[in-house]
Formats: structure tokens, C-alpha cells, sequence
């Protein structure tokens, strides 16, 4: 069972260059959400989605995408990197949120370390 | 706004000695919370959740609502609970999601 696979693990950027971060899992979980960790920050919420075709913004929402097209995949999408957005991502996913219920449990991937030059 | 506040950045104690990690919130409704913690090279996982009265791994934690509290405490610390802690909450007041606080990196001297 992969549970939550990010790719990739590192990636150097320039500045105003493009990319993907991939996220997909394969427990059959409506929510996932996109995380980013720095430093004296924790974690900041960026996107989430409660389902299929369903995302919305989170706390740091600017200058990152999402899309939600299956159950599976989430990715998100630097439309053109900044140095402040070198940080670690995460990408996590849960049953459900905010039922108050044992399924209400965030199953994190590995993480991807992006630097942005 | 919802939010979730960890007062300190790191805590050192050692072994054997209780340990108490701070966690307060503000929060609208009737809040759900959350400890979750990361090991060294190893990925964020739930510790345990208020909702449960759980103790996981010697951790407690209670939900103190007059005071919008929900502090981790553990009797005697190991060696093995140094870690980052992260206290969370479940947002569910306009839309269902989990933010979480700055956490607090655990230190336990031999």
C-alpha cells in the first residue's frame, strides 16, 4: 500500500520558471491538501480539496494552482517560482475532515524540497 | 480567524523528566484537535486527536475550553519522543479544513 506518493523529492528552480508537483494516493480519500513548512512557520495550508472537481484556497494560496480532475491526484502548479517559495511541500489526504470521526486523519507523503534561485 | 498557536519554538528537557508542549487556539465553534508529530527522516503522523481521550506513546493531551488549550504532556520523557510537534485544528466553520500551528521541536537530553 503506497498510501500518499510525492514526486519529486528535490527540484532546483529559477526564478520565473514553471512546474509541477505531483501528489497522488491510492486509499480512496475525498480530502487532500497541499502544505508548505518553513522554518518558525510550520505548516501553512496553500490548497484543499474535498473532492473531485471541488478545490479551494488555504491560507497561502498566491502564486500556486490546483486542479482536482480524479480522486487521486492532486497536483499543484508554481506558475512562475520565486525565491519565496523555496520550502518543503507537503501533501496529504484524509478520508474526510471536519466529521469529527476516526477517518478524520492527515496521511502525509515524503515531501518535496524546492529551491528557487 | 481560526488559529492555532505553539508559544515555543524548541523545548529541552531530559530524560525522565515530564514534558509539557504548549498548544492554544481560537476557534468560533466547538473545536476539533489534533497533536501530530515527524520523527527524524521519517513522515508527519498523527499522534493523537481530543475527540479520542486517547494516550498514544505516554502523550495526553486535554481540551481545556476556557482556556482554548490543548497541551501535550507526557510524565517521563524518552529519549525516542524527540521530534517536531505539531498542534492542528479541524476548521469546519466555512469549510472543512485542518491549519496548523508553528510547532515545537522537542528535545530530550540524555
Amino acid at each position: 500500500n503506497a498510501g500518499v506518493t510525492q514526486t519529486p523529492k528535490f527540484q532546483v528552480l529559477k526564478t520565473g520558471q514553471s512546474m509541477t508537483l505531483q501528489c497522488a494516493q491510492d486509499m480512496n480519500h475525498e480530502y487532500m491538501s497541499w502544505y508548505r513548512q518553513d522554518p518558525g512557520m510550520g505548516l501553512r495550508l496553500i490548497h484543499y480539496s474535498v473532492g473531485a472537481g471541488i478545490t479551494d484556497q488555504g491560507e497561502v494560496p498566491n502564486g500556486y494552482n490546483v486542479s482536482r480532475s480524479t480522486t487521486e491526484d492532486f497536483p499543484l502548479r508554481l506558475l512562475s517560482a520565486a525565491p519565496s517559495q523555496t520550502s518543503v511541500y507537503f501533501c496529504a489526504s484524509s478520508y474526510s475532515v471536519g466529521q469529527g470521526s476516526a477517518n478524520e486523519k492527515l496521511f502525509f507523503g515524503s515531501g518535496t524540497q524546492l529551491s528557487v534561485l | 480567524a481560526q488559529r492555532v498557536t505553539q508559544p515555543e519554538k524548541l523545548l529541552s528537557v531530559f530524560k525522565g523528566a515530564p514534558v509539557e508542549l504548549k498548544c492554544n487556539y481560537s476557534y468560533s465553534g466547538s473545536p476539533e484537535l489534533f497533536w501530530y508529530v515527524q520523527y527524524s527522516r521519517q513522515r508527519l503522523q498523527l499522534l493523537l486527536r481530543h475527540i479520542s481521550r486517547e494516550s498514544i506513546k505516554g502523550f495526553t493531551a486535554d481540551l481545556n475550553k476556557g482556556e482554548t488549550s490543548f497541551h501535550l504532556k507526557k510524565p517521563f520523557a524518552q529519549e525516542e519522543d524527540s521530534a517536531m510537534y505539531y498542534c492542528a485544528l479541524s476548521d469546519y466553520s466555512s469549510a472543512s479544513k485542518i491549519i496548523f500551528g508553528s510547532g515545537t521541536r522537542l528535545s530530550i537530553r540524555p
